[in-house]
């Protein structure tokens, strides 16, 4: 079975400072792979996605991914963060391959904070 | 717009008493599922389809019941609640299996 690992609860970086959030999965097909972050109140919105190619992704906001494959890593980063990226983040894996339709199984999720 | 959207928003209701959270989305997508999201645990697949008349087991469907008889349309059934189902819903929908998946803006239920 597919699972997905942010070993990070919590984060808290400073206003202008780098990002990385770590993702981890399990998979044994090929995975496709996806970040969303989920602002307070709100639903989740896609930030970018990997299905092949290129392994480093560009995402929305200025976020970028890198798909590591010796490593079964695709963690998110950003060089500045910005106050407005205070947020929940999840990381979710899924198969090109399997004949499940079932779709994604998402991390339990890594809140940012951003201090000023 | 292109949307998926669910009503009621918030919900508190009492043990045993029957409600439908309502999913919908305008953007012909075949692929529609539900998730519950907890503290900690991220989000679950409850149920989930791949077109009208077909649909199938997520990961914790228990309590849950979902029917899908127009392609828009994707109810979430809850026919006795308990209060271990209270929680923050999401539907979401996408093209195909495969494809981006649309989240809506998410019911939050309290079961009393």
């Amino acid at each position: 079975a597919q699972s997905v690992t942010q070993p990070d609860i919590h984060i808290t970086v400073s206003e202008g400072a780098s990002l990385e959030l770590r993702c981890n999965y399990s998979y044994g097909a090929t995975p496709y792979l996806f970040w969303y972050v989920q602002s307070p109140g709100q639903g989740l919105q896609l930030l970018l996605k990997y299905f092949s190619g290129d392994t480093l992704v560009q995402g929305i906001k200025g976020f970028e991914a890198e798909f590591k494959r010796s490593q079964s890593s695709f963690n998110l980063r950003k060089p500045s963060v910005h106050w407005s990226d205070a947020a929940e983040y999840f990381c979710a894996v899924g198969s090109i391959s399997s004949g499940s339709a079932r779709q994604l199984t998402f991390g339990s999720g890594t809140q940012l904070t951003v201090l000023p | 717009e292109a949307q998926v959207t669910q009503n009621p928003r918030y919900l508190i209701t009492v043990t045993g008493k029957k409600l439908t959270v309502t999913c919908s989305q305008n953007m012909n997508h075949e692929y529609m599922s539900w998730y519950r999201q907890d503290p900690g645990l991220g989000l679950r697949q409850i149920y989930y389809s791949m077109n009208v008349e077909v649909t199938d087991k997520g990961d914790v469907p228990e309590g849950y019941k979902v029917s899908r008889k127009e392609k828009r349309n994707f109810p979430l059934i809850l026919e006795s609640p308990s209060p271990n189902q209270t929680s923050l819903y999401f539907c979401a929908s996408s093209l195909s299996r495969q494809d981006t998946q649309y989240f809506g803006p998410g019911t939050r239920l309290t079961v009393l």
